[in-house]
């Protein structure tokens, strides 16, 4: 069964350019999660989805963060303009919840991000 | 205040030995779920284990176990027999509002753990 896909893997880019990091959830799952990860916050979540609809997007840093869920097979998460200080592991997760499992988190591989 | 709380930034065990991964958390729901996810060097984050808040058993599995201590509010990690493959990054997690069809697991900033020979 395949995992939780993003894409790309890593990405350079230069300050000022738009990054679009993209995420195929498990199929079936219901909620979609993207997180970021660095060595000074830890992991922070952003945003989640559940049934392709926002929930809570408190953790998005600000207004140069944006993040989609066109259907239950595809997210995006964009970030424009960029700057250095986004620099980090941005994580994608997905998870089926139901009462009876435990609804815990499948992580993609994560998408790092450098911003020069 | 911290929802998660992992106090050993590092630790360290020889092979075949156990160890304890603290974890204390701080949340006033009654139905909350605590996880543990392993981060190997390459940085996928690999679910290890779970507990609810209303298990009467300590969850296991494999040589993973979770010494759940509700009163305490702590979930501690229990690795048994360890081996080098378990020298990661250790994370504890928690859901709270268990019911609903979606909620966030809140991370801790993790413990790393190094297997020695």
């Amino acid at each position: 069964d395949a995992g939780v896909i993003q894409s790309p893997r890593h990405e350079v880019t230069e300050m000022g350019q738009e990054v679009t990091l993209r995420c195929k959830p498990i199929s079936g799952h219901n909620s979609l999660f993207w997180y970021r990860q660095t060595m000074m916050r830890g992991l922070e979540l952003l945003i989640y989805f559940n049934n392709n609809v926002p929930i809570d997007d408190s953790g998005m840093p600000e207004d140069r963060f944006s993040a989609k869920m066109p259907n239950a097979s595809f997210s995006t998460l964009k970030i424009q303009p960029s700057e250095p200080r986004d620099s980090a592991v941005y994580f994608c997760a997905s998870s089926l919840r139901r009462q009876t499992n435990t609804g815990e988190l499948f992580f993609g591989e994560g998408s790092r991000l450098t911003v020069l | 205040a911290q929802k998660i709380t992992q106090t050993q930034p590092g630790m360290f065990v020889q092979e075949k030995e156990a160890v304890t991964l603290d974890c204390t958390y701080d949340t006033s729901d009654q139905s909350y779920g605590l996880f543990w996810y392993k981060q190997p060097s390459s940085g996928e984050m690999i679910f290890l284990i779970y507990q609810g808040s209303y298990d009467e058993q300590n969850a296991t599995e494999g040589r993973y176990s979770l010494n759940f201590q509700k009163a305490r509010k702590s979930a501690n990690l229990v690795i048994s027999a360890s081996q080098l493959g378990d020298s990661a990054m250790y994370f504890c997690a928690m859901r709270e509002a268990f019911t609903g069809t979606a909620s966030k697991l809140t991370f801790g900033t993790g413990t790393r753990l190094q297997v020695t020979l």
